[in-house]
């Protein structure tokens, strides 16, 4: 069974500074990842999907890459909506929607 | 506008059953693959099952597999998940999901806003 792995698991930042949030699978996954942002008491929105493609009204300091086993989401610019909680989930493997355990972006 | 209305979700006893349902509208099931989604308190998510487009091929995970039945209501454009033998570590917000594609295998572009389920005696 896959193995996604986020790093780290709680980031400390402060708004304008800019983030790199990391995702590793332990098996290659090509472009088939996705990420995704949930704010407290609310359901997950789709950020990324293919690894690097901006979903429709995701702001462009949201950018993202990688390919095979190793991503990451970077936050150009942290904004005050940006602090949240981030997810991985890969969809080329079984099982077809294994997420990561998250990351906390949080306000140092 | 794609919306999906989770609704069913209650405290049930351990061993129980419940039924969740998940009204879309904006698109037709036909057109996509669904999932269900879930989140335990202050944990992270989790999937559990997903539904092809053409509603012959289901996937679970191996905690639920046997015990969860994703269907879904075509006239009524409404996707289910009858959970049986409910487990305490079933407890969590389900989420219904609509997949970006028609496989099973694809990300979520748009997420209900859950319904609780609780069990406990």
């Amino acid at each position: 069974e896959i193995v996604m792995t986020q790093s780290p698991a709680t980031l400390s930042m402060s708004p304008g500074e800019r983030a790199t949030l990391s995702c590793r699978a332990s098996h290659n996954l090509g472009s088939k990842l996705a990420w995704y942002q949930q704010k407290p008491g609310q359901a997950p929105s789709l950020l990324i999907h293919s690894a690097s493609t901006r979903a429709t009204g995701v702001p462009a300091r949201f950018s993202a890459s990688g390919s095979g086993t190793e991503f990451s989401l970077t936050i150009s610019s942290l904004q005050p909506e940006d602090f949240a909680v981030y997810y991985c989930q890969q969809y080329n493997i079984w099982p077809p929607g294994q997420f990561g355990q998250g990351t906390k972006v949080e306000i140092k | 506008e794609v919306q999906l209305v989770e609704s069913g979700g209650d405290l049930v006893q351990p061993g129980g059953s419940l039924r969740l349902s998940c009204a879309a509208s904006g698109f037709t099931l036909r057109s996509c693959a669904m999932s269900w989604v879930r989140q335990a308190p202050g944990k992270g998510l989790e999937w559990v099952s997903s539904l092809s487009d053409r509603g012959t091929t289901t996937y679970y995970a191996a905690s639920v597999n046997g015990r969860f039945t994703i269907s879904r209501d075509d006239s009524k454009n409404t996707l289910y998940l009858q959970m049986d033998f409910l487990r305490a570590e079933d407890t969590a917000i389900y989420f219904c999901a609509k997949l970006g594609g028609g496989s099973g295998y694809d990300y979520v572009d748009d997420w209900g806003q859950g319904t609780l389920v609780a069990v406990s005696s």
